[in-house]
């Protein structure tokens, strides 16, 4: 499985935008882009994923590059609740489990 | 839709015992996984089953550690001998095999401190 570098963490006021990044410079033209997300004492959950093209749904926006060898989740008012460890997942054409880094700590202030 | 559920939560055992989880998937889901996951890292894969077949184990899985998936519902993981190396959280997901684009549904785990 491809590898995927997020930054350790990162800070945001609630109300704000939140831009996480992700580098996949090595992802393969089948290789679609997952995001999870999680938050304390609790699993993982589904964020979003695309293989070319943006992405929206009600959680939040992916933005892939036109060379795809980068991401960016956006969560477009980040609230309190948003505070989790957001995951970059590169997911094969058959791929089955999920093959996860160490995440983006998101701390969001009040 | 109850979500994917895991029984117990929390399980503290001395070093030497054998442990068994459960996961209950969301029904019909087809694909059911597990993963470890230590203090500031992020979940390791371990194995997972489409219906009743094990399909993929990951190294990680030494031989003390077992899991079934007998009638394709509700799965066991067991580990035999438990040592202080094996406190970690375990997560079980399902998912539909529905395409390439399938997200996993997670439970909320089950924390192991062995002593």
């Amino acid at each position: 499985d491809a590898k995927t570098t997020q930054p350790n963490s990162m800070e945001s006021n609630e109300e704000e935008p939140v831009h996480l990044p992700c580098n996949h410079s090595t992802i393969s033209g089948t290789d679609y882009i997952h995001w999870y997300r999680q938050l304390p004492s609790q699993g993982p959950e589904y964020v979003i994923h695309g293989l070319t093209s943006n992405v929206n749904n009600r959680m939040a926006s992916l933005a892939i590059a036109e060379d795809r060898k980068s991401s960016t989740l956006i969560l477009h008012r980040a609230t309190l609740r948003d505070a989790a460890v957001y995951y970059c997942i590169l997911r094969g054409e058959y791929g089955n489990k999920l093959v996860f880094g160490a995440g983006t700590i998101l701390r969001v202030k009040s | 839709d109850t979500g994917v559920s895991q029984d117990p939560r929390h399980k503290i055992t001395k070093r030497g015992q054998n442990v068994t989880f459960r996961c209950d998937p969301i029904s019909e889901h087809n694909r059911l996984y597990w993963y470890r996951q230590t203090l500031g890292q992020g979940p390791e894969f371990l194995t997972y089953f489409q219906n009743e077949a094990q399909l993929e184990k990951s190294r990680l899985l030494s031989d003390r550690f077992s899991a079934e998936r007998p009638k394709g519902s509700f799965s066991t993981l067991e580990i035999q001998r438990t040592e202080q190396g094996d406190s970690a959280m375990y997560l079980c997901a399902s998912t539909r095999t529905r395409g390439r684009g399938n997200e996993q549904f997670f439970g909320p785990g089950t924390r192991l401190t062995v002593l």
